[in-house]
């Protein structure tokens, strides 16, 4: 299996400007994560969903923040409209079945920079 | 609110020696840990685990300690080697809960 595949892997926008991440998880795993990495707070849980579906999106900071996945093997999370406070490393996460504990598996992440 | 936290941002230790990480936590429902290792331009990769029913597992030259009373666990690196230069992440869940919420991460470097 190829792992965990986002793209892009750089993303450079204006500020205003709809920015689209994509995710493809490992094939097989049923639950997604969306994470954000920051030097303040570390990797942030943004929302996941399990069997397609979104369980958690209390860490979505703001309602400029979306996420869908409408198939078990491809998920998006998109900012519109972008800010430069925005700027980060967006990572996506697969897992098996974290309810019994196995491990999340990480995609390369997505830079991006709002300008 | 940081439920899990690395105070330290970074480490240097010289090869050879051991390494030790620290993780503090405050949510005592966690009962699932985590360590994940990630290197610049990847993502993180996962490195060693611990269950609360034990205060020790050991993987080669990895052993993850848990406290559980203290609210602590450390990963110990015995001996460093320079590949082990990476950020490394502590992160913790509840068992049935799907979702791992990770510290800010340490940076070690490991020097000749």
């Amino acid at each position: 299996d190829a792992g965990v595949i986002q793209s892009p892997r750089h993303e450079v926008t204006e500020m205003g400007q709809e920015v689209t991440l994509r995710c493809k998880p490992i094939s097989g795993h049923n639950s997604l994560f969306w994470y954000r990495q920051t030097m303040m707070r570390g990797l942030e849980l943004l929302i996941y969903f399990n069997n397609n579906v979104p369980i958690d999106d209390s860490g979505m900071p703001e309602d400029r923040f979306s996420a869908k996945m409408p198939n078990a093997s491809f998920s998006t999370l998109k900012i519109q409209p972008s800010e430069p406070r925005d700027s980060a490393v967006y990572f996506c996460a697969s897992n098996l079945n974290p309810k019994m504990n196995t491990e999340a598996f990480f995609g390369q992440g997505t830079r991006l920079t709002v300008v | 609110d940081q439920q899990v936290k690395q105070n330290s941002p970074s480490l240097s230790v010289q090869e050879g020696r051991i390494s030790i990480l620290n993780c503090d936590y405050t949510n005592s429902m966690f009962d699932y840990f985590l360590w994940y290792k990630k290197y610049p331009a990847e993502g993180p990769t996962f490195l060693i685990s611990i269950s609360s029913i034990k205060d020790k597992n050991e993987d080669g030259r990895f052993t993850v300690f848990l406290n559980k009373s203290a609210k602590h666990l450390s990963l110990h690196i015995v001996p460093s080697q320079p590949g082990d230069s990476a950020v490394y992440f502590c992160a913790a869940s509840i068992q049935g809960a799907q979702k791992l919420v990770f510290g800010q991460g340490t940076r070690l470097t490991i020097n000749p």
